[in-house]
């Protein structure tokens, strides 16, 4: 049973590209999550998806950043023109419900990495 | 003042002793309380959850919650060079709807280092 995966572990993107981040999550599960972690920080919230629907956005920058989760396919997390502080690690979760407790925790994946050069 | 704070690291134990992380948060509404430990380069793994005043055991790790006082902790007993890694504190509260999702609130961690 594979568990929540994100690809690419690792990008690279100059100024003013874009990146973006894919996230399958685990097998039943419905609900996905997208946090980042910068340099020498904890996680920070950025939003919250289940199939075809945005639920809670409220972490997200304003601009340049958005995030899809279609009925077929992964969760894409997009930045446009990427700037230097977009550089972090970016994980997805996933959740079976959106009850958050007990046995249905988040699960994460192994992150990706983006430097932005 | 962030709303999760945690002790400031790196903390720094001898194998076999306790390792204690402490964790202060904010919003009195905050409902249920979370460990993980984090490797480096690698993802957050949950090691504790607690959701009532008193503590939790679990193996060697125990959770602390005192929500009058907004303080979590967590104890690792018999501290291994395997528990070496980034423990961040979470917490969750309610949302809209009165629903309590995967929407965590992270501390800034702290670094603990086991040296045999």
């Amino acid at each position: 049973n594979a568990g929540v995966m994100q690809n690419p572990r690792h990008l690279v993107r100059r100024r003013g590209q874009e990146a973006r981040l894919r996230c399958s999550p685990m097998k039943g599960h419905s609900h996905v999550y997208w946090y980042r972690q910068l340099p020498e920080e904890g996680l920070k919230f950025m939003v919250y998806l289940q199939k075809e629907n945005i639920i809670d956005e409220s972490g997200m920058p304003k601009e340049r950043f958005s995030a899809e989760f279609p009925k077929e396919g992964p969760s894409i997390l997009r930045i446009q023109q990427v700037v230097r502080g977009d550089s972090a690690a970016y994980f997805c979760a996933s959740s079976k419900t959106g009850v958050h407790s007990g046995a249905n925790v988040l699960t994460f994946g192994a992150g990706s990495r983006l430097t932005v050069l | 003042q962030k709303e999760v704070e945690q002790n400031s690291g790196p903390l720094s134990v001898p194998e076999g002793a306790i390792a204690s992380l402490n964790c202060t948060y904010s919003d009195r509404g905050s409902q249920s309380f979370f460990w993980y430990r984090q490797y480096s380069g690698k993802s957050p793994e949950l090691i504790m959850s607690i959701y009532s005043n008193g503590d939790k055991e679990d193996g060697r790790f125990t959770a602390q919650l005192n929500k009058a006082s907004q303080y979590v902790s967590l104890l690792i007993r018999d501290s291994q060079p395997s528990d070496s890694a980034t423990y961040l504190c979470a917490v969750n509260r309610k949302y809209g709807g009165g629903t309590s999702y995967g929407k965590l609130t992270f501390g800034q961690g702290t670094i603990l280092t086991v040296h045999p």
